[in-house]
């Protein structure tokens, strides 16, 4: 059972135009989420996070929004540039000591010039 | 950089063979982890560590095992390989809650 899914496997964005990349999850016990970039033949390195007792946290070109009620998070980033073209995973933490993060199957943004 | 390395990066091994992962921190933290990356299912956890020799299972723990003897050292261990082990395997640490984990360059395993 996929706790946390985002839905589109890709994603292709103007360079200076908004991305929105979506994740939605389904465990109401997730408090803290998360958001990391992936390029090839590289880890996933963290990029933003959000406690689920905030709806909006920004990070210079980068906000993430989340909305409880519909179980969903998104991240979006103006304006997009090239070197942004990876692939971003979202993640989700539940109220636990290990901090075990569940990811979604990740979403591929590529940048156009 | 984060002080976390992954050995081998690539290994090509054969059916029924026993597999070792390493994966070596210098950041002295606690918690350690072993995912698996495949097409469609995204970052999968199959062991955690959160402290020297106490491990627990994660979602697709089957077929593997793991040793923590020492803070710095987790090595995952596939006892006897098969093909639908193929895949990315990537450790990644992390100190405590809200700071996220850092991720190893990952180990390509290919079981022929």
């Amino acid at each position: 059972d996929q706790q946390v899914k985002q839905n589109s496997p890709s994603l292709s964005v103007q360079e200076g135009r908004i991305s929105i990349l979506n994740c939605d999850y389904t465990n109401s016990m997730f408090d803290y989420f998360l958001w990391y970039k992936k390029y090839p033949a590289e880890g996933p390195t963290f990029l933003i996070s959000i406690s689920s007792i905030k709806d909006k946290n920004e990070d210079g070109r980068f906000t993430v929004f989340l909305n409880k009620s519909a179980k969903h998070l998104s991240l979006h980033i103006v304006p997009s540039q090239p070197g942004d073209s990876a692939v971003y995973f979202c993640a989700a933490s539940l109220i636990q000591g290990a901090q075990k993060l569940v990811f979604g199957q990740g979403t591929r943004l590529t940048i156009n010039p | 950089d984060a002080g976390i390395t992954q050995s081998p990066r690539h290994k090509v091994t054969e059916t029924g063979t026993p597999v070792t992962l390493r994966c070596h921190q210098t950041e002295n933290h606690r918690y350690m982890y072993w995912y698996r990356q495949d097409p469609g299912h995204g970052l999968r956890l199959i062991h955690y560590s959160y402290g020297v020799k106490d491990t627990d299972k994660g979602e697709v723990s089957d077929g593997y095992s793991v040793s923590r003897s020492k803070t710095e050292d987790f090595l995952l261990t596939l006892e006897s390989a098969t093909s639908s082990q193929t895949s990315v395997y990537f450790c990644a640490i992390s100190e405590s809650r809200g700071y996220g984990y850092t991720f190893g360059s990952g180990t390509r395993l290919t079981v022929v």
